[in-house]
C-alpha cells in the first residue's frame, strides 16, 4: 500500500485476555519492525522481520509476546494473558532492506489499554 | 551500546522565534542519526537524517540539524517557529555497525508554540 497501516487503532481489553495487533507494511518493503511506546517515553524496539524471518526477538518483554509474518508481508503481534503494564502504543514500521541508514516509515500505531 | 539523550523534556517558544531542541548521542560506531516528529493522533514522521555525508542536514518544514562529533551532539534547529510546529520530537540513533537497523529513541521533547 501507499503507507504503513495498523489495526485496530484503539483496543481496550480486560486483564488476562489475549489481543492481536496487525501491521500492513509498505508493499515493497522487506523489513518490518515492532516498537512499544509507553506514555511519556520514546518507542522501544520489540522485534523485527526480514521477509518472514525473525532474526531478533530480544526486545520482547516476556514470552507472552509473540509476532509473526508468515508470508513476508502483513505481520501480527500477539499478547497473551494481557497485564495492565502492557498498556502502551504499539508502533509498526517498515523499511526497504533494514540497513541502519535507511528511513523507517511508521504506521499510526495501535493504542492498547488493559483494564 | 547506543543511546540518545534529549536534554529537555519540554520546550516552549513564541511564534516567530528560533527553536532549539538538544540531543546528545552515544555510539560505538559511526552512527546514523534521525529526528522524528509526532503530531497528536498521528504516526511518527521523519524530519531529517544524518548518514555520514554533510554534517549540516536540512529537513522538511525548515528544520535542520548539525552533527558535531566532537560534542556527540545532533541538535535540531529552526529559525522561526510556526504554530504548526507544536508536536513531540524524537532524536533517534541507528548503529550502522550492526546488522540491523532497529532504532533507539530518546524520550522525546514536547515543543509548545505560543502565539
Amino acid at each position: 500500500g501507499a503507507g504503513v497501516s495498523q489495526s485496530p487503532r484503539y483496543k481496550v481489553t480486560k486483564r488476562g485476555q489475549d489481543v492481536t495487533l496487525r501491521c500492513d507494511p509498505i508493499s515493497s518493503h522487506a523489513t518490518l519492525y515492532w516498537y512499544q511506546q509507553a506514555l511519556g517515553q520514546g518507542p522501544e524496539f520489540l522485534t523485527y522481520f526480514n521477509y518472514e524471518a525473525q532474526p531478533d526477538k530480544s526486545g520482547l518483554p516476556s514470552d507472552r509476546f509473540s509476532a509473526e509474518r508468515p508470508e513476508g508481508s502483513i505481520s501480527t503481534l500477539t499478547i497473551q494473558r494481557t497485564e495492565q503494564r502492557d498498556s502502551a502504543m504499539y508502533r509498526c514500521a517498515s523499511s526497504s532492506t533494514g540497513l541502519g541508514r535507511e528511513t523507517q516509515y511508521f504506521g499510526p500505531g495501535t493504542r492498547l489499554l488493559v483494564l | 551500546a547506543q543511546s540518545v539523550t534529549q536534554l529537555d523534556s519540554h520546550v516552549s517558544v513564541s511564534e516567530g522565534t528560533p527553536v532549539l531542541l538538544r540531543c546528545n548521542y552515544s555510539s560505538s560506531y559511526s552512527p546514523s542519526l534521525f529526528w522524528y516528529v509526532q503530531h497528536p493522533n498521528k504516526g511518527l514522521q521523519l524530519l531529517l537524517k544524518y548518514t555520514s555525508a554533510a554534517t549540516l542536514v536540512k529537513g522538511i518544514n525548515g528544520f535542520e540539524a548539525e552533527f558535531k562529533k566532537s560534542e556527540t551532539s545532533f541538535h535540531l534547529t529552526k529559525p522561526s517557529a510556526h504554530m504548526s510546529d507544536a508536536a513531540e520530537y524524537f532524536c533517534v540513533v541507528s548503529d550502522v555497525g550492526g546488522s540491523q537497523g532497529n532504532l533507539i529513541f530518546g524520550k522525546g521533547t514536547k515543543l509548545s508554540v505560543k502565539p
